[in-house]
């Protein structure tokens, strides 16, 4: 079945450095979606991304989709506090399709 | 109104109860969700409704039933659960495969 898996699995930054967190499918994706999760709370959606080779950014946080539609990258820059917490990828295997499956998440943990 | 509502935020049932957990959401989504959460681990998709019909069951056993009242309302009813079944378990809405809006989710424990 389709997976979507993530790495890398924990990483730990000094606050100030920059962080990076991949995510690959074995299959294509009709798009991938990205989710932030705090300590105790719940996942947030951040960003969705459709097109292949998109790049968007949301202040320190770019966001890219593979040409391929089967890979994706999560980049901060100068990481902060409240940065901490566990970033998911997720996606549909077909366009519309309302099975969201979770990649595995990376736990950013930020060091002061 | 971009919330999903769900109650109790902690419920702690022994192995013969019966439980129910309930969400709501009032944004005219189409499609909700029940996921459950182990710690440090991702969502995992149990149930989706669309439209109000059970659209996916992912093999979930059956001490786990999800009803749809309305367009608005999702239940989880949960009867002789197992210890392993304390998980958090998140309630999430959207429309066709966009982005999902979660509840802050129940905390269950088993005993």
């Amino acid at each position: 079945g389709q997976q979507v898996m993530q790495i890398p699995q924990y990483q730990h930054v000094q606050e100030g450095e920059d962080f990076t967190t991949y995510c690959n499918s074995s299959t294509t994706l009709s798009n991938i979606q990205w989710y932030k999760q705090r300590p105790g709370g719940h996942p947030v959606f951040l960003i969705q991304l459709v097109k292949s080779g998109e790049v968007k950014k949301q202040k320190r946080l770019t966001f890219q989709f593979g040409e391929a539609k089967k890979n994706s990258s999560l980049h901060i820059t100068a990481t902060q506090t409240t940065d901490v917490g566990t970033y998911f990828c997720a996606g549909p295997l077909l366009w519309g399709d309302d099975k969201i499956i979770f990649g595995k998440g990376t736990r950013l943990h930020i060091l002061p | 109104d971009t919330e999903v509502t769900q109650t109790p935020k902690h419920l702690v049932m022994g192995m013969t109860n019966k439980k129910s957990l309930k969400c709501e959401q009032h944004m005219g989504h189409r499609a909700m969700y029940w996921y459950k959460q182990k710690a440090k681990k991702p969502p995992e998709l149990m149930f989706v409704y669309s439209y109000e019909k059970l659209s996916i069951n992912e093999s979930v056993p059956s001490r786990f039933s999800p009803e749809c009242p309305n367009s608005s309302l999702l239940n989880l009813h949960l009867h002789a659960l197992q210890p392993e079944d304390s998980a958090l378990y998140l309630c999430a809405s959207s429309q066709a495969g966009g982005k999902l809006f979660f509840g802050s989710g129940t905390q269950l424990s088993v005993l």
